[in-house]
């Protein structure tokens, strides 16, 4: 199986930068994605990694690293609208479905 | 579009009660699944179906039930609630091709289950 950890909680202030880490464990997966989600309303999908590196999109960036079996979402120009909870997920080698294993979620702060 | 939708979207139930709850996309995607969330504990998935007609236990699948009769629709059913099952429970659909790459899942609104 997958298991992926993430902080609980991250504080930063607007217009800063902030990274959100997660660490996973698993045999084999396609890729890292990471999801946003406000309060009381539903994940939507932020970005995904299928190889080492970094993937720009607009604020967000998002970086893999297999050999560490690590990842992190970075959030630059942070704007109130950005607090959330962020969540990472993987896709295993095994069964079908496209079925992901999620993170336990960070839910991010942003302080004027 | 109206992309997925789930109905309820609030439900307080008494312990031993049934109940259904709907999801339907129009997107056409042949890929469906159901999670509930709890407080830290990030998403976990119940139940998925990978096309109409067919379906699949997840990580939680105890207590439920879930039936694909047609692609647009995907019935969760809990037979007898019990209290552990208060949740808010979120439908996806995807791709079985194209976006499928980027682990990409399209997600419902949300039913806030209380079972009392």
């Amino acid at each position: 199986g997958q298991s992926l950890e993430q902080p609980s909680e991250v504080t930063a202030v607007e217009g800063a930068i902030v990274q959100i880490n997660c660490t996973y464990q698993t045999s084999g997966f396609y890729g890292l994605s990471w999801y946003q989600q406000h309060d009381g309303g539903a994940p939507t999908f932020l970005s995904y990694n299928a190889l080492d590196g970094l993937e720009e999109t607009g604020r967000f960036s998002s970086f893999l690293s297999r050999s560490d079996s690590y990842g992190y979402l970075l959030l630059q120009e942070l704007q109130m609208k950005d607090s959330a909870s962020y969540f990472c997920a993987v896709r295993g080698l095994t069964g079908g479905g496209n079925k992901l294993t999620f993170g336990t979620g960070t839910q991010l702060k942003v302080e004027l | 579009n109206a992309g997925v939708t789930q109905t309820p979207k609030f439900r307080v139930l008494k312990t031993g009660q049934s109940m259904t709850l709907l999801c339907a996309q129009d997107m056409n995607h042949e890929y469906m699944y159901w999670y509930r969330q709890d407080p830290g504990m990030g998403l976990r998935l119940i139940h998925y179906s990978v096309g109409e007609g067919t379906t699949a236990k997840g990580e939680v699948p105890d207590g439920y039930n879930v039936s694909r009769l047609k692609k647009q629709n995907f019935l969760l059913g809990l037979e007898s609630a019990a209290p552990s099952q208060t949740s808010v429970y979120f439908c996806a659909s995807s791709y079985s091709k194209g976006t499928i790459i980027r682990n990409e899942q399209f997600f419902g609104p949300g039913t806030r289950l209380t079972v009392l």
